[in-house]
Parts: structure tokens; sequence; C-alpha cells
């Protein structure tokens, strides 16, 4: 019931494309979603991240759009950069609480010329 | 900008030996975390720690491994006998406990264990 399912596993998109990263969660206690990005031999950092009460978060390029009722989240990058070629982890806690992160398994996201 | 720092970045050790890695967190968290991520695989908590007590592990997480916050800026994880499936990069990570975004969780970049 901890878990957090991530597609796709790899993503290979042009510059300038729509890159989208899809997540799905069984816990329904998780309240807070965060996005991390992780560059190779560096640690993950927070890109963005949505609590359940909103359906959508726009920071810049990186949107999260969030389904309640389905218990899937998305993030979308728009205008897809070369400097965008990461590996993406989605992520879910129940925050008040230890807050431990349960990780998606990673989309390794390649963004072409 | 304020980051965590872990040493070393990279370990190398027998199995059986025991090894400790090293975490300075942000200095003005109070909640601290270890992840390992077993190559090519998921970030996998381990253990969080607060108020100078564990509050939550995980299964992995068993009498092999303890975590200690042995003064006002180290956090760090010691493994008593490591195993060759111990291999893995291991993260430190902490966050606030009030403000804005106190859910954050900053990551350091990792100290890479392997077990021969």
């Amino acid at each position: 019931q901890q878990q957090v399912k991530q597609s796709p596993q790899s993503l290979i998109v042009q510059k300038g494309g729509i890159s989208i990263i899809n997540c799905a969660y069984e816990n329904t206690a998780f309240d807070y979603f965060p996005w991390y990005q992780q560059f190779p031999g560096k640690g993950p950092a927070l890109l963005i991240a949505i609590r359940p009460d909103v359906s959508e978060k726009k920071e810049g390029r990186f949107t999260i759009s969030f389904n309640k009722s389905a218990k899937q989240f998305s993030l979308h990058i728009m205008d897809s950069q070369p400097g965008d070629s990461a590996t993406y982890f989605c992520a879910a806690t129940l925050t008040g609480t230890a807050s431990k992160l349960t990780f998606g398994t990673g989309t390794r996201l390649q963004v072409t010329l | 900008e304020p980051e965590v720092t872990q040493t070393p970045s990279h370990q190398v050790t027998q199995m059986g030996q025991e090894v400790i890695l090293r975490c300075v967190p942000i200095s003005n968290h109070l909640y601290f975390y270890w992840y390992r991520q077993i190559l090519g695989q998921k970030v996998e908590f381990l253990v969080s720690f607060y108020n100078n007590e564990i509050s939550e592990k995980s299964e992995i997480f068993d009498d092999q491994f303890s975590v200690e916050r042995p003064d006002g800026s180290n956090f760090t994880l010691k493994i008593r006998s490591t195993k060759l499936e111990d291999s893995a990069m291991y993260f430190c990570a902490s966050r606030h406990t009030s403000g804005r975004d106190y859910n954050e969780q900053f990551f350091g970049p990792g100290t890479r264990l392997t077990v021969l």
C-alpha cells in the first residue's frame, strides 16, 4: 500500500517538446507529492511539489497535474531543453509525521537537439 | 545557499567490516534522514531522526544499522558488519520542522559504498 508506481522508465524527447512522466499511488493518506530531479553523481533535488487540495501547480516550464480520484499525478516539462536531461523521481509522503518519502522507480529523460 | 554535505564521497570496504558514513545537515534543520539507492533502482527510505532519537525506520534498517548525532552538526550512519548487498549510494537528507517549505527534504550528494 506504500508503493508509488512511475512510468515510463525512460523517455527521449526532442528539444522544445513536452515531456510527460506519470505516477500512481496507493495510500490515500499521502498528502504531499514532490518531484525530484537527479543528475548523475548528485543527490535528488526538489523540483516542484503539490498537495491534493489543488489539481494543478505550475512553476516556470514545470507543471504537476493531480487527479485525486484516480490517485495519479504527472509531471509535464514544457519546451524541454537538453539541460533537463536527468532522472526524475516522483514521491509521496504523509506530512505531520516523520514524513519519509516513498519514491517512484524513476524516469531517465533524454532531451535531444 | 546552505546545503547538506556528506563524507566520504566513495567508500570501499571488505565484507564484514564496519563503516561509518557522515553527514552534515543544514544547520537549522531538525529532521534528518538516511536513504539508499542501489545502482539503477529507486531511492529507498532507511531511517528518520528527530530530537535525538529514531522517529521511523524501514525494514531495511535492521540491527546492523545505527544512527547517531554525536555533536551539534554531524549525523552518522553506521553499518556494523557490511554485506555485499549493502553496496549502494547512501543519501542523507534534512528538513525544517516549520515554515512555508517545511516538507522539503534537502539531499546531500551521497556516499557511494562498495562492499567487496
